[in-house]
């Protein structure tokens, strides 16, 4: 167990919706990145937030938005699904160079 | 940019075969380089870490040596169990926010 969580572990959805994805970092951590696992694109870097401001951008969608809040947890938010946003999403959490992965949000747009 | 190239799987061994899994990486300035692995329905999990070049990293009989002259870190491990199979990414952070850039990942498959 990592310490990182990830909220729900599964979401079935249809194309156009909206859905959010939660992330609650290790206690103490105040980085959160965002990746996305692909069968296509494999892993990639979404965002960073530290501390509750963006940090680092990666190939994120203009559909896709994140924020970390006052308690650092982040929350990622999807819109306009499309077919190809089916994916595995992790959040990780981080002090200095070592990240620590959460279990992951599978998210099915149907 | 940076980039990380790692072989391709799957990679099929019996029990106690010897294990090397290749990765070479394009980066600017000195990054870190990084062995997670992923168990089927989980998430990564930190394998071994290097922060510099010449330094190898080792967690349950797994070593790779940060090559900054081949720009390699490759993976090995000397006997593999049937628990070994996953799949396993390199990676490589560098710059300032260490975000991780990934390797397409090898799958392992090992056999009793």
């Amino acid at each position: 167990d990592s310490g990182v969580t990830q909220t729900p572990k599964h979401l079935i959805t249809a194309t156009g919706q909206r859905v959010t994805l939660r992330c609650s970092p290790r206690s103490g951590d105040l980085s959160v990145y965002w990746y996305q696992q692909s069968l296509d694109q494999g892993l990639q870097f979404l965002i960073q937030y530290y501390n509750g401001e963006e940090r680092a951008k990666g190939n994120i969608l203009e559909r896709f938005s994140a924020q970390q809040f006052p308690d650092l947890h982040s929350e990622l938010n999807l819109s306009s699904l499309e077919l190809g946003d089916s994916a595995l999403y992790f959040c990780a959490s981080s002090v200095e160079t070592e990240q620590f992965f959460g279990p992951g949000t599978r998210l099915t747009v149907l | 940019g940076n980039s990380v190239t790692q072989m391709e799987g799957p990679v099929t061994l019996s029990e106690e075969a010897f294990l090397t899994i290749n990765c070479t990486y394009t980066a600017t300035g000195y990054p870190s380089l990084f062995w997670y692995v992923q168990y089927p329905g989980e998430g990564l999990q930190l394998l071994l870490k290097a922060t510099k070049a010449d330094d190898k990293g080792s967690n349950k009989g797994f070593e790779a040596t940060y090559r900054k002259e081949t720009t390699s870190f490759h993976l090995e491990k000397g006997s593999v169990q049937v628990s070994d199979s996953a799949v396993y990414f390199c990676a490589l952070s560098s710059g300032g926010y260490n975000k991780l850039i990934f390797g397409a990942g090898t799958r392992l498959a090992v056999h009793p």
